[in-house]
């Protein structure tokens, strides 16, 4: 089946540790996103690429990284540098073109412990 | 820069009941404007969109209507069920852009 795959589902990081969310589209698209969401504040961008091997920052882009090696991949890094980074994490694509639709994962839940 | 606003929720209905979720949108030229729906600890669903103005958006029963000169987008269902109760988030992308900036979102609850 075509879609996006997010994992992990579920990711608990001690603090002053890096970790990487992993993001995979069957579905041919050109651009890639992450999204941050936090109760009552709606998505948040972070980074999208629309090509492999380049990427731009979003609103939120500090203490995060990016990587696009792949068309399929799109791996999103959270750094030690980003001071409150427990929430729930939204990978999306789409084909090119303004105006087209944005399909999401099914998201993966950060935890600072 | 481009923006959506969305009424706060939470929204509270008795199932069968019309439900409106008003979204207004502030953006320069002619953006591509969306609704999508989430389940609790779900990712996002499209629900409908429309890319030009007086372009009407429905889906499973829901609707919306791209109404230029009053800057809205406002979603409505005219009998709402259990099944409905989901946060609703308003999202355009820019003239120019590729990615979606959303709404806050509003919670729907919809009782038996």
């Amino acid at each position: 089946d075509g879609g996006i795959t997010q994992s992990p589902k579920y990711l608990f990081r001690k603090e002053g540790q890096n970790v990487t969310l992993s993001c995979e589209q069957n579905l041919n698209h050109d651009a890639m996103y992450w999204y941050r969401q936090d109760p009552g504040q709606g998505l948040r961008l972070i980074y999208y690429s629309q090509i492999v091997n380049d990427f731009q920052k979003g609103d939120i882009a500090e203490g995060y990284s990016v990587s696009r090696e792949k068309k399929e991949s799109f791996p999103l890094t959270v750094t030690s540098a980003q001071k409150n980074p427990t929430a729930f994490y939204l990978c999306a694509s789409s084909i090119e073109g303004s105006g087209n639709t944005i399909y999401f994962g099914e998201g993966s839940w950060l935890t600072v412990v | 820069g481009d923006s959506v606003t969305q009424m706060e929720g939470p929204v509270t209905l008795s199932e069968e009941a019309f439900l409106t979720i008003n979204c207004t949108y502030t953006a320069t030229g002619y953006p591509s404007l969306f609704w999508y729906v989430q389940y609790p600890g779900e990712g996002l669903q499209l629900l409908l969109k429309a890319t030009k103005a007086d372009d009407k958006g429905s889906n499973k029963g829901f609707e919306a209507t791209y109404r230029k000169e009053t800057t809205s987008f406002h979603l409505e269902k005219g009998s709402v069920q259990v099944s409905d109760s989901a946060v609703y988030f308003c999202a355009l992308t820019p003239n120019s852009g590729y990615a979606l900036n959303f709404g806050k979102g509003t919670s729907l609850l919809v009782t038996p």
